[in-house]
C-alpha cells in the first residue's frame, strides 16, 4: 500500500529565516507530486506540482521554491520567510496517466511565522 | 470570478438531519467532480467522485452533478457527529494535472 509522509508536523519560524519542508511517498513509482497551502477559509492553493524528477511547475509567484531530487521526494523551501507564509502546508501525490486523478494527501505541516 | 465557489459555512445541524453541501463552477471543461473530507488538522481524503452529470450513491452519501447548471451537490443522510468536518468540492478537466478546489464548507453535527 502507498503512504505519504510529511515533516515536521508543526513549525514556528521567525520572519526572515529559511524553510525546508519534506515530503516522501512510499509504495508507488513516478507519482505526480503537489504542494498546497491552506489558509483559513480560503481552501487549497496549489503552489507547485511535479510530473517527474527535476520537473517543477510553479502556480503562484512567491518567495517559495520546490525541488524533486528523487522520484518520491518533494521538498518545499524558502530562503527568507514572510509573515504571509504562515499556513497549513499539504503535500499530495497522484498516479500518472489519464483518468481520475485522485490525490492522496499527507498529514500536513502547520507553519507559523512570527 | 473564482472557478469554483463554495459557501464556507459553518453549517450546524442536529444528528440525523439530511445535509446538503453545494458548489458552483464556471469552467464548462470540468469533467471529474470530487468531494474531499478534511478533519481538523488533517489532510483531506477523497470521499466520492463522479464523472460528468448524474448521481452516485455510497452508503449515506450521494453526489450529484448538474453540468447544465454548473452545480454539484453532496447529500449526507442520517448525519452523525463523526461527519463533523470540512467538505471540499474539487474538479478537474479530463487529462489535466491541476485540480481546482472549493474553499470548503465546515459542517458541525450536534449530538
Amino acid at each position: 500500500s502507498q503512504t505519504i509522509h510529511q515533516w515536521p508536523a508543526t513549525l514556528v519560524q521567525p520572519v526572515g529565516s529559511p524553510l525546508s519542508l519534506e515530503c516522501t511517498v512510499e509504495g508507488t513509482s513516478n507519482p505526480n507530486l503537489y504542494w498546497y497551502r491552506q489558509a483559513a477559509g480560503r481552501g487549497l492553493q496549489l503552489l507547485f506540482y511535479s510530473v517527474g524528477i527535476g520537473q517543477i511547475s510553479s502556480e503562484v509567484p512567491q518567495n517559495l521554491s520546490a525541488s524533486r531530487p528523487q522520484d518520491r521526494q518533494f521538498i518545499l523551501s524558502s530562503k527568507k520567510l514572510l509573515l504571509s507564509d504562515s499556513g497549513f502546508y499539504l503535500c499530495a501525490w497522484s498516479l500518472t496517466g489519464t483518468g481520475v486523478t485522485e490525490q492522496y494527501f499527507g498529514p500536513g505541516t502547520r507553519l507559523t511565522v512570527t | 470570478q473564482k472557478e469554483v465557489e463554495q459557501d464556507p459555512g459553518p453549517l450546524s445541524v442536529p444528528e440525523g438531519a439530511i445535509v446538503s453541501l453545494n458548489c458552483t463552477y464556471s469552467n464548462s471543461a470540468f469533467q471529474y467532480f470530487m468531494w474531499y473530507r478534511q478533519y481538523s488538522r488533517k489532510g483531506p481524503e477523497l470521499l466520492m467522485y463522479t464523472y460528468s452529470s448524474g448521481n452516485k450513491e455510497d452508503g449515506r452519501f450521494t453526489a450529484q452533478v448538474d453540468k447544465s447548471s454548473k452545480y454539484i451537490s453532496l447529500f449526507i443522510r442520517d448525519s452523525q457527529p463523526s461527519d463533523s468536518a470540512t467538505y471540499l468540492c474539487a474538479m478537474i478537466v479530463t487529462g489535466g494535472f491541476k485540480t481546482i478546489f472549493g474553499a470548503g464548507t465546515r459542517l458541525f453535527v450536534k449530538a
